[in-house]
């Protein structure tokens, strides 16, 4: 089983639609939880992290964390065609040095 | 440098040749990382330095992987005797210290392996 988990997709919306991205883990002693975008042929950028259970937000996407079922979720409301681009899910655990785990990213299609 | 940069961009090799892989992260960027991306698979870790201690390569395939950073800022991946399976993108990272959360990435190395 990998340490997290988190579909491939492809996943496609019409625009204005609220997408939802997941991943779940196993490990109980991740400490941070990121969301990277990737867009085609470029490195991931960070979008956003968090460090407790529930919501943070940032404009028009929302990341939420769910320790108690090791669940992560991105929102993006409004959804855009620039926001077409691979996600992935991260995850940060102290093993005598920092060590950021990636899930296997989710590439989303926003159709105009 | 503005970003991290990493060369070449692109490279075709054949079968059973060495290749190597440069990585310059951004400046006084104390932690390094090499991942490799596969189609579907998502980030595979490979392998971090951090400043003067010992690297941790838990995440180097095989023997025939190999990194080593110079001066503490510079690094070069080499893989020996290059097989198909090597295919993927080679991206390098770097964080400002061993705790910062936001890792900047290169734009990769694309490897093909023929």
């Amino acid at each position: 089983q990998k340490e997290v988990e988190q579909d491939p997709g492809p996943l496609s919306v019409p625009e204005g639609a609220i997408v939802s991205l997941n991943c779940t883990y196993s490990n109980s002693a991740f400490q941070y939880f990121m969301w990277y975008r990737q867009y085609s042929r470029k490195g991931p950028e960070l979008l956003m992290y968090t460090y407790s259970s529930g919501n943070k937000e940032d404009g028009r996407f929302t990341a939420q964390v769910d320790k108690s079922s090791k669940y992560i979720s991105l929102f993006i409301r409004d959804s855009q065609p620039s926001d077409s681009a691979t996600y992935l899910c991260a995850m940060r655990v102290y093993t005598g040095g920092f060590k950021t785990i990636f899930g296997a990213g989710t590439r989303l299609f926003v159709k105009a | 440098g503005a970003g991290v940069s990493q060369s070449p961009s692109n490279k075709v090799t054949e079968k059973g040749k060495d290749v190597e892989l440069r990585c310059d992260p951004i400046s006084g960027h104390t932690a390094l990382y090499w991942y490799r991306q596969s189609l579907g698979q998502g980030l595979e870790f490979l392998i971090y330095f951090q400043g003067n201690s010992a690297p941790d390569k838990s995440g180097l395939p095989s023997d025939r992987f190999s990194a080593e950073r110079t001066g503490g800022s510079v690094s070069t991946l080499t893989i020996q005797r290059t097989q198909q399976e090597d295919s993927a993108v080679y991206l390098c990272a770097s964080t400002a210290t061993a705790v910062e959360n936001t890792i900047y990435f290169g734009e990769g190395s694309w490897l093909t392996v023929v």
